[in-house]
């Protein structure tokens, strides 16, 4: 079946540090796997995907690579924001209109 | 163009009243999903619409109706709530696909609609 195993939060950064929120996945197919971002009192943005192995998915810093071997799909940011504040998601998507979430992670960065 | 808008963006319902959530998207999408999530979760998937036919119930009590009027517009009728069904809904859209080759496709959220059941 379908899963999508997320890092554990809450992560709580100073600002202009590295970020790395772990994501591993199993599919059946070829799925394409996404990063979704939710700021307080808002719904979920996009904020990358990729649709195959060894694609790499950026957007506003953010950066992460459909890694087929290991299963993973890492998000990672070189210098953080407090404006980055909210809760990410991984998601993926096979074949079919269903997407399978992991259950988020909190990034809260401090000034 | 990727904006999903969804209305209203609060309510505030009783047990005995009948509310509807409306979503819209212009993007010429032809599979519309309804979503709830609760605080600190993901969303749960209730209902999707592909070509304007329900193709997935996840379930969902009878309290919660959907209808897709046409390709761009999805309502979620509301009656006879309990309070645990306080959440934040949300709307999403996707390419959609027709046929037996469905691939993966890229979900759209709208910003939700924060519900309260008293």
């Amino acid at each position: 079946g379908n899963s999508v195993t997320q890092m554990e939060g809450p992560v709580t950064l100073s600002e202009e540090a590295f970020l790395t929120i772990n994501c591993t996945y199993t599919a059946t197919g070829y799925p394409s796997l996404f990063w979704y971002v939710q700021y307080p009192g808002e719904g979920l943005q996009l904020l990358l995907k990729a649709t195959k192995a060894d694609d790499k998915g950026s957007n506003k810093g953010f950066e992460a690579t459909y890694r087929k071997e290991t299963t993973s799909f890492h998000l990672e940011k070189g210098s953080v924001q407090v404006s980055d504040s909210a809760v990410y998601f991984c998601a993926l998507s096979s074949t079919g209109n269903q997407f399978y979430f992991g259950t988020g992670t909190s990034l809260t960065v401090i000034p | 163009d990727t904006e999903v808008t969804q209305t209203p963006k609060h309510l505030v319902m009783g047990m005995t009243n009948k509310k509807s959530l409306k979503c819209e998207q212009h993007m010429g999408h032809r599979a519309m999903y309804w979503y709830k999530q609760k605080a600190k979760k993901p969303p749960e998937l209730m209902f999707v619409y592909s070509y304007e036919k329900l193709s997935i119930n996840e379930s969902v009590p009878s309290r919660f109706s959907p209808e897709c009027p046409n390709s761009s517009l999805l309502n979620l009728h509301l009656h006879a709530l309990q309070p645990e069904d306080s959440a934040l809904y949300l709307c999403a859209s996707s390419q959609g696909h027709s046929g037996d080759h469905l691939a993966a496709d890229t979900q759209y959220f709208g910003p939700g609609t924060r519900l309260t059941v008293l």
